[in-house]
């Protein structure tokens, strides 16, 4: 049940674009994207439910595709600050169960 | 807004004492509260889910008797390890989330434990 995230880790140089990959095997009710810096706690990015959505959030963007299961996160011309592990945390209900499934995360290193 | 803290922020105790870990919801209530454990470089591993005022469900794996969970007001949630052992040494993270929140959870700072 738990998601599959793709690519594992990414090297990109500053201004590069790269596009993180969340996929479930059971039809999804939401998807959290959330980012971690090394020793510190996940930050919210965005959230995307049920119905096909995609959002934005500065250069940063996702989407999410009730057919096939997935979302993708788009990060265009990346910045330094950009750097750290994504994950993408999956819910399978809605309502009171806020139970998320999270992915393994995919590591990003953006270089100067 | 949508902040929340945990203490103590590192802890190092010895074998076989408890240890207890806060986390509050600075500026929203919480309904709803998860714990989880981290390890480097590995993912969220969801420990268990505390609603206000009612017993803590555990995810399967997880001893309660070792991992209290005491959800006791809308804006705290405290986490016991009992009997800790070097193995508990982990990356404790809370998170929180607010009825009509749209399901987003706000995570703490995380309290890393070392047990010796």
């Amino acid at each position: 049940q738990q998601p599959v995230q793709s690519p594992q880790a990414v090297i990109l140089r500053e201004g590069e674009d790269a596009v993180i990959n969340c996929s479930s095997s059971k039809a999804l009710y939401s998807v959290h994207w959330y980012r971690q810096k090394h020793g510190e706690a996940p930050v919210f990015l965005m959230i995307l439910l049920k119905g096909g959505e995609q959002k934005g959030h500065e250069k940063i963007s996702a989407s999410f595709n009730e057919k096939k299961q997935q979302s993708s996160l788009y990060l265009t011309a990346s910045q330094l600050s950009y750097s750290g592990t994504y994950f993408c945390g999956t819910g399978y209900n809605a309502g009171n169960n806020r139970k998320l499934i999270w992915g393994l995360g995919t590591s990003l290193a953006v270089n100067p | 807004g949508a902040v929340v803290s945990q203490h103590p922020s590192r802890v190092i105790c010895k074998s076989g004492t408890s240890v207890k870990i806060e986390c509050r919801s600075l500026d929203f209530q919480a309904t709803t509260m998860f714990w989880y454990r981290q390890f480097p470089k590995k993912s969220l591993m969801l420990m268990a889910t505390s609603n206000e005022g009612s017993k803590a469900t555990y995810e399967q794996g997880v001893e309660k008797d070792k991992f209290l969970i005491n959800h006791a007001s809308l804006t705290l949630s405290t986490l016991t390890v009992t009997s800790a052992h070097p193995e508990d040494s982990s990356f404790y993270i809370c998170s929180a989330a607010t009825l009509g929140g749209g399901e987003t959870q706000y995570f703490g700072p995380g309290t890393r434990l070392l047990v010796l």
